[in-house]
């Protein structure tokens, strides 16, 4: 049982590229998120997912845009990264959401913007 | 939104206790707690609900007081392996969004 998969787990990019992190999950969950952790600011919250189909914005969405096109995937895009978004990305899933279920996270993706 | 979290930083001898606070300015339904070691990704400890609960397993344990929105995790006869950085996550009794505290990092040395 894989749990949440990340991939990639490393990737740098240059300023103004796009690139696209995948998240997999095999839980059958309804509930995906996106976060983003930096040092000193603890988790904060992207995107996220209510099913298959719906996404809706989080705490800092800017710059980013996402999918959910099949139940167990979740995917997070950045159309022009910037050195601002140099940080490790996890994404979550939940059986439900309202915060009254437990998040099981992937393993994170860490990624430099030059 | 954002839940703040007390202290940031404390360090432990083996055996001793520590208490984390997490405190939030908006109305919450739940409290989560989860560990994170270096370099790896959070790991579930436990949920608390609406209802001022308390809950435990081994040697940590949390409150929850709804009324104050406030959850403390209680570490008592703190381990080797308790080491790492201790985040509350809040979800809020209006909306689906559900915010993490700053981390608070506890180290334990022998």
């Amino acid at each position: 049982n894989a749990g949440v998969t990340q991939t990639p787990k490393f990737r740098v990019l240059k300023t103004g590229q796009s690139m696209t992190l995948l998240c997999a999950q095999d839980m059958n969950h309804e509930y995906m998120y996106w976060y983003r952790q930096d040092p000193g600011m603890g988790l904060r919250l992207i995107h996220y997912s209510v099913g298959e189909g719906t996404t809706a914005k989080g705490e800092v969405p800017d710059g980013y845009n996402v999918s959910r096109l099949k139940k167990q995937n979740f995917l997070l895009g950045l159309e022009s990264a910037a050195p601002s978004q140099t940080s490790v990305y996890f994404c979550a899933s939940s059986y439900w959401g309202e915060g009254n279920q437990p998040q099981h996270f992937g393993d994170g993706t860490r990624l430099s913007i030059l | 939104q954002q839940p703040v979290q007390s202290p940031q930083a404390v360090i432990l001898r083996e055996g001793e206790d520590a208490v984390i606070n997490c405190s939030s300015s908006k109305a919450l339904y739940s409290v989560h707690w989860y560990r994170q070691k270096h370099g790896e990704a959070p790991v579930f400890l436990m949920i608390l609900l609406k209802g001022g609960e308390q809950k435990g397993h081994d040697k940590i344990s949390a409150s929850f007081n709804e009324k104050k929105q406030q959850s403390s995790l209680y570490l008592t006869a703190s381990q080797l392996s308790y080491s790492g950085t201790y985040f509350c996550g809040t979800g809020l009794v209006t909306g689906n969004q559900f915010y993490f505290g700053t981390g608070t990092s506890l180290t334990v040395i022998p």
